[in-house]
């Protein structure tokens, strides 16, 4: 078990580029989520998928957001024409079932100049 | 949706020192964690509590389901205790971890 993996670590990329960053959960966990977080704040609900299912997402994931799950193993999380707004710390978590913990990654610092 | 608010939301504490961080949430949860965040950003989970009571070294808590709060207890705080303390629940129902407002810790030597 060698946890739930982000990368990269850190992106830092012009206004209007986009990005991908890519989660690899622990391997028996079928349920991932992605989270950002801003400076200040507690981590906030992006989306969940159950295996390669795209089950939940938050209304917080604009248009411009999008993640794929394809084969219920890992997981990216894509923004297109990216914004200063969208500087944050976006963070990948799996766990086994919705009663049962949830393991985080390290997560991936987003900084659009 | 459910609230979850933690208390106090600051915390400055001598080395050596105990202290006690608590939960609130407004709804019934079948999930409830403890985090710590590290000044990296890592999340490190310090228990899964959805009721009862649990101990890991310095640190314990205590779930009360029924009356919809948690406590967090840490004692002989060191320097490394720093960081940002989470609760997160699952509202029964839900299929997503919802985080509280926090507590910052800062342990002075």
């Amino acid at each position: 078990d060698t946890g739930v993996s982000q990368n990269p670590r850190h992106k830092i990329t012009k206004r209007g580029q986009n990005v991908t960053f890519r989660c690899d959960p622990i391997s028996e966990h079928n349920r991932l989520y992605w989270y950002r977080q801003t400076l200040g704040q507690g981590p906030e609900f992006l989306t969940y998928f159950q295996n390669e299912a795209q089950l939940e997402k938050s209304r917080l994931l604009s248009d411009r957001f999008s993640a794929e799950r394809p084969k219920g193993s890992f997981s990216t999380l894509e923004i297109q024409r990216t914004e200063q707004g969208d500087s944050a710390m976006y963070l990948c978590a799996s766990s086994r079932d919705r009663v049962y913990g949830y393991t985080f990654g390290s997560g991936t610092r987003l900084t659009v100049v | 949706g459910i609230q979850v608010e933690q208390s106090p939301p600051d915390l400055i504490l001598q080395e050596g020192a105990n202290s006690t961080l608590r939960c609130n949430f407004s709804d019934s949860v079948n999930n409830l964690q403890w985090f710590h965040q590290n000044p990296w950003g890592q999340l490190i989970n310090l228990f899964y509590i959805p009721s009862g009571t649990k101990q890991n070294g310095r640190l314990s808590a205590t779930t009360v389901a029924t009356e919809r709060y948690s406590l967090l207890y840490i004692s002989s705080s060191q320097t490394t205790d720093s960081g940002v303390y989470f609760c997160a629940v699952v509202e029964t129902g839900a299929n997503n971890l919802f985080f509280g407002t926090g507590t910052r810790l800062t342990v002075i030597p």
